[in-house]
């Protein structure tokens, strides 16, 4: 079955930086294109970024383009997302999400098919 | 200030009807491009209800369904049952932000 565990987050100081990871099993990863999508407390979900499934392909929210990276390591079926430069606004539970490919004749659909559980950031001095 | 708008709470009687609406604009939903719905238990991993608008997955009980209209769409749950109470989240993709956007999502409480 499809899983994707998160890992890496914690309590960092504004201005440094963390590294977040997404484990992924149960499907051929080098398939897929995957996103990072977080919940800051008490706020709605907000997508973060993508990369495609041959990593040549990555797009960022406003809000994070600059800071935050988004990367593939085929070898461990890992993503990743490194956050540099951090603020307090970006505390958030962070999930990584797969993307899948459903199609119905000539059209196709691309919804978010499994997530993981997420792993907190908190940003705070 | 979410780029989809929903409400952000409703609230039914077991077995009843409801309806979650989510509001778009022409450079998201009324593009077109496709609108999906997620059940979310905050602190969980969030579930795919409905993708490409109206269609569901293996494994997502016909009490769900979506429709979608010009800039709008909607998620309805017949026969509300206790174990759907969660945050629901509608999401696209909006051609002016080049990328993925979510609705404020629908808090639903089951009476």
């Amino acid at each position: 079955q499809v899983q994707l565990v998160e890992s890496g987050g914690g309590v960092v100081q504004p201005g440094r930086s963390l590294r977040l990871s997404c484990a992924a099993s149960g499907f051929i990863f080098r398939d897929y294109a995957m996103h990072w999508v977080r919940q800051a407390p008490g706020k709605g979900l907000e997508w973060v970024a993508f990369i495609s499934y041959d990593g040549n392909r990555e797009q960022y929210a406003d809000s994070v383009k600059g800071r935050f990276t988004i990367s593939r390591d085929y070898s461990k079926n890992a993503l990743y997302l490194q956050m540099n430069s951090l603020r307090a606004e970006d505390t958030a539970l962070y999930h990584c999400a797969k993307e899948n490919k459903f199609c119905s004749g000539d059209t196709c659909y691309y919804p978010f098919d499994y997530w993981g559980q997420g792993t907190l950031v908190t940003v705070s001095s | 200030q979410s780029v989809l708008t929903q409400p952000p709470s409703m609230s039914g009687a077991p077995g009843q009807r409801v309806t979650v609406s989510c509001t778009g604009s022409s450079s998201n939903i009324g593009a077109p491009y496709d609108v999906n719905w997620y059940q979310y238990l905050p602190g969980t991993a969030p579930k795919l209800l409905i993708y490409g608008d109206s269609n569901r997955p293996s494994g997502i009980p016909d009490r769900f369904s979506g429709s979608k209209s010009g800039t709008s769409a909607s998620l309805a749950i017949t026969g509300l049952q206790a174990e759907d109470e969660a945050d629901y989240y509608c999401q696209s993709y909006d051609s002016s932000l080049s990328g993925w956007v979510f609705g404020g999502g629908t808090k639903l409480t089951v009476l």
